[in-house]
């Protein structure tokens, strides 16, 4: 079993704020790196994959891939209530073996 | 948009019934997976299916089976229910991944009691 590793939360920032989501991985043969956000009662939806060392943005998220240190994270900027939702991290290993993190909770504060 | 549609969004069944869980996606998707999703265990992957017809398992297929028989459709199966499959069971569907993108999206999901 491929292990990804969130920090449960709640993290909870304030408005106008960055959040800042880390997910860690336990094998080196990861390939894609993928973040979804599910709001309570609802299904994942995605928010961002990223392929490649770096960083990727897309509006008020970017995602940051590290290999080397085998970590991805997600910042989101300007922080809204509407971002409050749990945020999974999915990794896929090899063909196609996906994992997906427990996720982290997050709650912007007004 | 991709849509996943899911035959069920609660449903509730006895030990020992045979339970069909139907998935339809609009986006002529290859790839079509089954994941359950439990509170502190996160989605974990039932079966998974690349092709009509063809069928991966996961990483839990035990008392699940699948069936392809169209593209758009992807069904989920219990074969004799029992109390540890509640759950809520997600569907997702994605692109092929000859064009390097492995990106999946899910359906509303279908939460499962079994009493």
């Amino acid at each position: 079993q491929k292990e990804v590793e969130q920090n449960s939360g709640p993290l909870s920032v304030p408005e106008g704020a960055i959040a800042s989501l880390n997910c860690t991985y336990s094998d080196r043969g990861s390939q894609s790196f993928f973040w979804y956000r599910q709001y309570s009662g609802k299904s994942p939806e995605l928010i961002m994959s990223i392929y490649s060392n770096g960083d990727k943005e897309d509006g008020r998220f970017t995602a940051q891939l590290n290999k080397a240190s085998q970590y991805v994270s997600l910042l989101i900027r300007d922080s809204q209530p509407s971002d409050s939702a749990t945020y999974l991290c999915a990794v896929r290993y090899n063909f196609n073996k996906f994992y997906f993190g427990s996720g982290t909770k997050l709650n912007v504060k007004p | 948009d991709v849509k996943v549609t899911q035959s069920s969004r609660y449903l509730v069944k006895r030990t020992g019934e045979k339970v069909f869980l139907e998935c339809v996606q609009d986006m002529d998707h290859e790839n079509m997976f089954w994941y359950r999703q439990d509170p502190g265990l996160g989605l974990r992957l039932i079966y998974f299916s690349y092709d009509v017809k063809m069928k991966e398992k996961g990483d839990i297929p035990e008392g699940y089976s699948v069936s392809r028989e169209k593209k758009e459709r992807f069904s989920l199966i219990l074969e004799s229910a029992s109390t540890n499959q509640t759950s809520m069971y997600l569907c997702a569907s994605g692109p092929s991944w000859e064009a390097g993108t492995y990106e999946q999206y899910f359906g509303p999901g279908t939460r499962l009691t079994v009493t």
